[in-house]
């Protein structure tokens, strides 16, 4: 059964980042692609961005622009989402989930069908 | 930013009941919705995807509906084990947006 597997929860103070891993087993890592999604406190889910593992390519969520960065490493099967200049407001569970997608041509679908079990990120000086 | 809306955002039922929960998108999506359950303490599990497509391993307890604007996440007989937040989730342009979740809990 396909599964996702995050590393350990991770305190820092503001103006530092911190790097979440992602390791996926059981699939074919290359055939999906990796979705980030977070959760602060008290607040609902909010999607980061997601990466195609087979060409790269990413799309980051525009308030994360410039602080974000997502990769994979294929011959690991790990994906990576490093966060920089963190901030208070970046206190959150942070979750990995594998994107299940197809784009042709008129029709395409996006779900995020296997789930990481999530590692937590404490900002605070 | 496409803004999904919810409601209600939270609601109180017995088991058996029928609950529907909607979502509302803030222009068309055409079908590209996905509907999440988040239990406490866990990750978020997918329920139905393409907004009316059943999850595979989900209970058929669970229907999703709905086209355009406007959707539908139904469930036909509340459970115990149903206590949860419910979110919808658009796929039709990034940035990807959830909606902002429905608490349900049982009576």
């Amino acid at each position: 059964q396909a599964q996702l597997v995050q590393s350990d929860a991770e305190v820092r103070k503001p103006g530092a980042s911190v790097r979440v891993s992602c390791k996926a087993s059981d699939y074919t890592f290359s055939s999906y692609g990796i979705s980030w999604v977070r959760q602060a406190p008290g607040q609902g889910l909010e999607w980061m961005g997601w990466i195609s593992v087979n060409n790269g390519d990413t799309n980051y969520a525009q308030k994360l622009q410039g602080r974000v960065t997502m990769t994979t490493d294929t011959s690991t099967g790990t994906a990576y989402m490093e966060l920089r200049s963190l901030k208070s407001d970046d206190t959150a569970v942070y979750y990995c989930a594998r994107v299940n997608w197809a784009d042709l041509l008129g029709y395409n679908y996006y779900y995020m069908d296997v789930w990481g079990q999530g590692t937590t990120v404490t900002v605070s000086s | 930013d496409i803004q999904m809306t919810q409601s209600p955002s939270s609601l109180s039922a017995s088991v058996g009941d029928r609950v529907t929960i909607t979502c509302q998108a803030s222009q068309d999506i055409i079908n590209s919705l996905n509907w999440y359950q988040h239990q406490a303490g866990k990750a978020p599990k997918l329920l139905i995807y393409d907004a009316s497509n059943l999850e595979t391993g989900v209970s058929s307890r669970f229907s999703g509906s709905g086209s355009g604007t406007d959707f539908t996440l139904t469930i036909s007989s509340l459970q115990p084990e149903d206590l949860a937040t419910y979110y919808c989730q658009q796929y039709a342009n990034v940035p990807w947006t959830f909606g902002q979740g429905t608490r349900v809990d049982i009576k």
